[in-house]
């Protein structure tokens, strides 16, 4: 099945600067990557998400990259603000999703 | 358009007693998955439903879970003569159409059991 890898499981950065977190996966049959942003005791937001046929989606502050080839995607966020801190966590699949385990991102003011 | 919504928020079971948790997707939603999150940890696939219909369990364990989706009515997850071990949140998400199509995944608020 598929095997999904995230990398840092924790990032802190001060209030202003970029972060970014990357996801490797397994299944060359996964087709969609979402990103969902967990606060603690709340249920996972989408924040954004790429499809195979894309290899780069910006939203705003937000911005995923997709590299087939290599098997991985990162999500950038930039400008960081301290309400952006919370577990994100990156999904791969095609007829489920399988999650990373998570990245705890701290925004110092 | 309301959400996925999920019920009870809260369940506290004695070791033993079963445990049934309900989900009903959002409104023109016909796919459903749950899913199980421990404490610090991702979430973990169990299983994804159509309705009437188990399309993958892979992830369920083999005995004391079981799933359903009925032609009227929310979702259910039930889990037979719970152990401490299944202490966890139990999130079920909805999409309009499977993951084949690459649909997004909506995600209630979750049911956080807690086995005494």
């Amino acid at each position: 099945g598929e095997n999904v890898e995230q990398h840092p499981s924790t990032l802190s950065v001060q209030e202003g600067d970029s972060a970014v977190i990357k996801c490797t996966y397994s299944d060359s049959a996964s087709n969609y990557f979402p990103w969902y942003k967990q606060e603690l005791g709340k249920r996972p937001q989408l924040i954004i998400d790429i499809r195979s046929n894309v290899g780069e989606k910006k939203d705003q502050r937000i911005a995923v990259t997709l590299n087939k080839t290599a098997k991985h995607f990162s999500l950038h966020i930039t400008e960081t603000q301290p309400e952006d801190s919370a577990v994100y966590f990156c999904a791969s699949g095609y007829s489920t999703l399988t999650f990373g385990k998570g990245t705890m991102l701290l925004v110092s003011p | 358009n309301a959400g996925v919504m999920q019920n009870p928020r809260h369940l506290v079971r004695r070791r033993g007693q079963e445990a049934r948790l309900r989900c009903s997707p959002m409104k023109g939603h016909s796919h459903v998955y749950w899913y199980r999150q421990l404490p610090e940890e991702g979430l973990k696939f169990m299983v994804y439903l159509q309705k009437e219909n188990i399309i993958d369990e892979s992830g369920m364990p083999k005995e004391r879970f079981s799933a359903e989706f009925p032609k009227e009515g929310p979702s259910i997850l039930r889990i037979q003569q719970v152990v401490r071990g299944d202490s966890a949140a139990y999130f079920c998400a909805s999409s309009p159409s499977g993951l084949a199509k690459a649909d997004t995944q909506y995600f209630g608020p979750g049911t956080r059991l807690t086995v005494l």
